[in-house]
């Protein structure tokens, strides 16, 4: 059965801390991981990786995937009281290219 | 560029009632999804459609639920008879693209909270 795992759960961290999260799959036949940043409300699209070890970076975030490991990790650096939020992790299988399969979530909470 | 608009955002039903969710997709958008989110956990697929077309509506109950996407008109989460079950967020997120070559972005509407009483 296909699935995302994320870890951590939850974590918390003081601002100006670097936050690293993870994402694992097992899927058949991997297409692409998305990441989301999701507040009190929709999941906002954050990156989608489809290539092994080509990072992506936006501002502070940057995501990054390994195909061989099954894996992709979110790095926040210098983090602010407005990065807290879950941040979701989605993975879309070749055979069904629209149905995303989600993970639990990271619950990231930055203290001021 | 209106993004993915969903009504109503709240929405409170007594058990055995019918609930309706509607999103309207982005400007162009053809294809919508229907996700189910329930506390603490991931949102978990329910329905994708086109125009017209439910192309698949494999992660929806059998029972109860149904959804539509007319070639006029939002698209439609029915839900018959709801339950306590039912209570949770539903996110409506559609593309542009989806099926061939290319694997286009879903972006969200902001979701329906539905609660039964």
């Amino acid at each position: 059965e296909d699935k995302v795992v994320q870890s951590p759960l939850s974590l918390v961290v003081h601002e100006g801390d670097t936050v690293t999260l993870n994402c694992s799959y097992e899927v058949t036949n991997f297409r692409s991981l998305l990441w989301y940043k999701q507040e009190k409300k929709a999941p906002t699209f954050l990156f989608m990786l489809t290539s092994s070890g080509i990072e992506k970076k936006s501002g502070r975030l940057s995501s990054i995937l390994d195909k061989k490991e099954l894996f992709s990790i979110l790095n926040i650096t210098a983090t602010q009281t407005g990065d807290s939020a879950v941040y979701l992790c989605a993975v879309e299988g070749m055979d069904s290219n629209y149905q995303l399969i989600w993970g639990a979530g990271t619950k990231l909470i930055i203290k001021p | 560029n209106a993004g993915v608009m969903q009504n109503p955002r709240h929405l409170v039903r007594r058990r055995g009632q019918e609930a309706r969710l509607r999103c309207s997709p982005m400007k162009g958008h053809s294809h919508v999804y229907w996700y189910r989110q329930l506390p603490e956990e991931g949102l978990k697929f329910m329905v994708y459609l086109q125009k017209e077309n439910i192309i698949d509506e494999s992660g929806m109950p059998k029972e109860r639920f149904s959804a539509e996407f007319p070639k006029e008109g939002p698209s439609i989460l029915r839900i018959q008879q709801v339950v306590r079950g039912d209570s949770a967020a539903y996110f409506c997120a559609s593309s542009l693209l989806s099926s061939g070559d290319s694997t286009d972005t879903q972006y969200f509407g902001p979701g329906t909270r539905l609660t039964v009483l």
